[in-house]
């Protein structure tokens, strides 16, 4: 158990719709990350907050959005969704600051778009 | 911009056969290295990291990983390969100054033949 929670662990929509994947980090973790891993894309970054603040962006569309809240939790918002957003979307967190700390993998939520 | 080549997405060993899989790496910048395994559905475990000390870098379950700047590699390797190291491992580097995403090769599948 690697300390991050993610919910919910499986989603099935249907496109055009809007769904939101919540995370939870690591106990006194500040980053939390983004990735989305599909088959034809591989693992690919997309987002990074650091306590409350955006760090960083990847390969994120403009139809995604994600925060982290005070407590440091935080959402993805996936909107107009299409066939192609079907994917294995993680969070990880870390103590943040440099890219030498390892990042902490939740178990992921799967999104099933028909 | 950094980037991770894994060589060959499947490699098959028996049990107790050497297991070796490949990562290079490009990167512009002293780079951070990392491999990580996920067993199906579930999601990423650290198994070992670079982050510029010693160049032989244990992990866990054994497994290992050299540093040789000469090569830009990072290749894993474990003596003797078990049943339970069935699993598909990502390499990934860190170190750009202004972020520490995470940027993956494509995996590479193991399978262990008793």
């Amino acid at each position: 158990d690697s300390g991050v929670t993610q919910t919910p662990k499986h989603l099935i929509t249907a496109t055009g719709q809007r769904v939101t994947l919540r995370c939870s980090p690591r106990s006194g973790d500040l980053s939390v990350y983004w990735y989305q891993q599909s088959l034809d894309q591989g693992l690919q970054f997309l987002i990074q907050y650091y306590n409350g603040e955006e760090r960083a962006k990847g390969n994120i569309l403009e139809r995604f959005s994600a925060q982290q809240f005070p407590d440091l939790h935080s959402e993805l918002n996936l909107s107009s969704l299409e066939l192609g957003d079907s994917a294995l979307y993680f969070c990880a967190s870390s103590v943040g600051g440099t890219g030498a700390n390892e990042q902490f993998f939740g178990p992921g939520t799967r999104l099933t778009v028909l | 911009a950094q980037s991770v080549t894994q060589l060959g997405s499947h490699v098959s060993v028996s049990e107790g056969a050497l297991v070796l899989l490949r990562c290079n790496y490009s990167s512009s910048v002293p780079p951070y290295l990392f491999w990580y395994v996920q067993y199906p559905n579930q999601g990423l475990q650290l198994l070992l990291k670079y982050t510029s000390a010693a160049t032989l870098v244990k992990g866990i379950n054994g497994f290992e990983a050299e540093f040789k700047k000469s090569e830009t590699s990072f290749h894993l390797t474990k003596p003797s390969a078990h049943m339970s190291d069935a699993a598909e491992y990502f390499c990934a580097v860190t170190g750009s100054y202004n972020t520490d995403k995470l940027i993956f090769g494509t995996g590479t599948r193991l399978q262990v033949f008793p």
